[in-house]
């Protein structure tokens, strides 16, 4: 199993540019979770989704999409990135719904300019 | 909202010593309580877990402690090796609320000292 893959893993935006971030796992997961890491802050939950064809907003979901067309893969959109968005993004599936239990992606290193 | 809070933000220690990383919560009604372990350039990894109905719980060279009471837990790292340093956050969790979602400490830097 590959677990959780992200791709990609490195990406520089221009201010006002779009892309969006794929998330993949094999698991079978029903749990998917979309995080932003910055220095001191530790991760923070954008959005999630508790199965194919839901999302729901986290802690700081203002500036981001996100869609769940197939269970084993959540994507994360940036309509207009800023250079607030600049950050490590991490992806994360979760089988359990009681503990919580989550498997991290390598993680996405965006900058924004 | 659960807070966690983690200290220190970065912990030094030589090879062979032991490291311990504290958290405090703030939701008496937490009952979940990971470690995660993120090394350079890679994702967090499940490493220890707790939950509430048990005061330790030790895993070869590691072990969290938690007291409900004071609402604090604590990993605890014996005979530290280089292979330790990493980035640890902690998180807490309630279990019998559906909606509620693992909220993360801010993390740890250990740096082990050859």
């Amino acid at each position: 199993n590959a677990g959780v893959t992200q791709t990609p893993k490195f990406r520089v935006l221009k201010t006002g540019q779009s892309m969006t971030l794929l998330c993949a796992q094999d698991m079978n997961h029903e749990y998917m979770y979309w995080y932003r890491q910055d220095p001191g802050m530790g991760l923070r939950l954008i959005h999630y989704s508790v199965g194919e064809g839901t999302t729901a907003k986290g802690e700081v979901p203002d500036g981001y999409n996100v869609s769940r067309l197939k269970k084993q893969n959540f994507l994360l959109g940036l309509e207009s990135a800023a250079p607030s968005q600049t950050s490590v993004y991490f992806c994360a599936s979760s089988y359990d719904p009681a503990t919580d239990t989550q498997y991290f992606g390598p993680g996405t290193r965006l900058t924004v300019l | 909202g659960e807070n966690v809070e983690q200290h220190p933000s970065t912990l030094s220690v030589q090879e062979g010593d032991s490291a311990v990383i504290k958290c405090t919560y703030s939701d008496s009604a937490s009952n979940y309580f990971p470690w995660y372990k993120q090394e350079l350039g890679k994702g967090p990894q499940l490493i220890i877990d707790i939950r509430s109905n048990v005061g330790e719980k030790k895993d070869q060279r590691i072990a969290v402690t938690l007291n409900k009471t004071a609402k604090h837990f604590s990993l605890h790292i014996t005979e530290t090796q280089p292979e330790d340093s990493a980035v640890y956050f902690c998180a807490a969790k309630k279990t019998n609320f559906g909606n509620e979602k693992l909220t993360f400490g801010t993390g740890t830097r250990l740096t082990i000292i050859p």
